[in-house]
């Protein structure tokens, strides 16, 4: 595609509930990040594909979180049971090789208020 | 204490000011050093590029690394509304992981 697409762009859910985004990459990009942001704050960084395996995710919060990566293409996270600090935009990122050290594109992020 | 520090402002500034953003940090692995622009509602996008130290220039923007300081600079000649955004500073390096360690943004306002 032409660029990094997210969804949904906005997603409203309960305490307690399962959410699940989507990201869909720069075709041929193979290094896919997940970034949270929380308002006012930097980029935390979450997880990191090269291909369908996540050689790096050392950031997921805790045990709710998950995320995987099939076809070496679109990716999804997962969290569970969300709570009321899981609020945040949820960027995901894909570049052409990986490793941390080259350009990022972004997608416009998932904006997830938990109520 | 975080890995890189910046101030997230906001900072203001009148249309065509020399805006001046920085951000330290603490990780002397660091060799790779970013710019990224925000708009609101939107994701980060790549401004300038840097590797280790010394200066780089696009158009009205000039990054500048220190690496002896571990400080870096973005200043942005005659600004312009259209800048209005914020600007999160990056860096990457030989860390012994794949991400890239953000700052949290300064907010820039331009008045026409």
């Amino acid at each position: 595609g032409a660029g990094v697409s997210q969804s949904p762009s906005n997603k409203v859910t309960e305490k307690g509930k399962d959410v699940e985004l989507r990201c869909d990459p720069i075709s041929g990009h193979t290094a896919l990040y997940w970034y949270r942001q929380r308002l006012g704050q930097g980029l935390e960084f979450l997880i990191y594909f090269q291909g369908n395996s996540a050689p790096d995710k050392s950031g997921l919060p805790s045990d709710r979180f998950s995320a995987e990566r099939t076809g070496e293409s679109v990716s999804t996270l997962t969290i569970q049971r969300t709570q009321q600090e899981d609020s945040a935009v949820y960027l995901c990122a894909s570049s052409e090789q990986g490793g941390g050290h080259e350009k990022l594109f972004f997608g416009s992020g998932t904006q997830l208020s938990v109520l | 204490q975080k890995e890189v520090e910046q101030d997230p402002g906001p900072l203001s500034v009148p249309e065509g000011a020399i805006v001046s953003l920085n951000c330290t940090y603490s990780n002397s692995a660091f060799q790779y050093f970013m710019w990224y622009r925000q708009y609101s509602r939107k994701g980060p996008e790549l401004l300038m590029y840097t590797y280790s130290s010394g200066n780089k220039e696009d158009g009205r923007f000039t990054a500048q690394v220190d690496k002896s300081s571990k400080y870096i600079s973005l200043f942005i000649r005659d600004s312009q509304p259209s800048d209005s955004a914020t600007y999160l500073c990056a860096m990457s390096g030989n860390t012994g992981g794949f991400k890239t360690i953000f700052g949290a943004g300064t907010r820039l306002f331009v008045k026409a």
